[in-house]
């Protein structure tokens, strides 16, 4: 199964606070897992990726957390703010292939 | 070119007319990608081209999509006798060589509307 859920749909996060992205899949052949940021009237933009040997990667106020176990991870974006409003995707690839799978996307709105 | 172009960026046509949307990839691009995302919807792969490889279609949904891609370069994805489930933005994105898996760059994207 070539699939990645994520959750949740939409989230409403305050000025200041942590937003909370989470996603999951079923297949243990990924070994990339890209996040993807997309404002109003554009494309995706690559924000920041991880390899499953590892746990976390932090860019700025942005970190991926990873659990290889449960087969899930999640973007933290700390200190949220108005700027970061915007449809946020999670993804997983493989590097025998290069089709990336993209989950179902999260609108988030920081309220100020 | 500095980025990935697509045309038109807006496209409003009539149920049953066929169209035909446009994407300059980034130069020195070998792999070009075409996905499609629906109102509130993930981003859906249609079709991936990979230098002179066969490309895989496997993401299209109907014998009315095709896409081909000339000179290595320029891609055109044609969608026949158009339905209003074709709605949708469409996607175009390239990749360097042997990068695909790691990231594409995307274009902004053509925004059909089928009335």
């Amino acid at each position: 199964q070539q699939q990645v859920k994520q959750s949740p749909q939409s989230l409403i996060v305050q000025k200041g606070g942590i937003s909370i992205i989470n996603c999951a899949y079923e297949n243990t052949a990924f070994d990339y897992f890209p996040w993807y940021q997309q404002f109003p009237g554009k494309g995706p933009a690559l924000l920041i990726a991880i390899r499953p040997d590892v746990s976390e990667k932090k860019e700025g106020r942005f970190t991926i957390s990873f659990n290889k176990s449960a087969k899930q991870f999640s973007l933290h974006i700390m200190d949220s703010q108005p700027g970061d409003s915007a449809t946020y995707f999670c993804a997983a690839s493989y590097s025998s292939a290069s089709k990336i799978i993209f989950g179902s996307g999260t609108r988030l709105s920081i309220r100020p | 070119g500095a980025g990935v172009s697509q045309s038109p960026s807006n496209k409003v046509t009539e149920k049953g007319k066929d169209v035909e949307l446009r994407c300059d990839p980034i130069s020195g691009h070998t792999a070009l990608y075409w996905y499609r995302q629906s109102l509130g919807q993930g981003l859906e792969f249609l079709i991936y081209f990979q230098g002179n490889s066969a490309p895989d279609k496997s993401g299209l949904p109907s014998d009315r999509f095709s896409a081909e891609r000339t000179g290595g370069s320029v891609s055109t994805l044609t969608i026949q006798r158009t339905q209003q489930e074709d709605s949708a933005v469409y996607l175009c994105a390239s990749s360097s060589p042997g990068q695909g898996y790691y990231g594409y760059t995307f274009g902004s994207g053509t925004r059909l509307t089928v009335v």
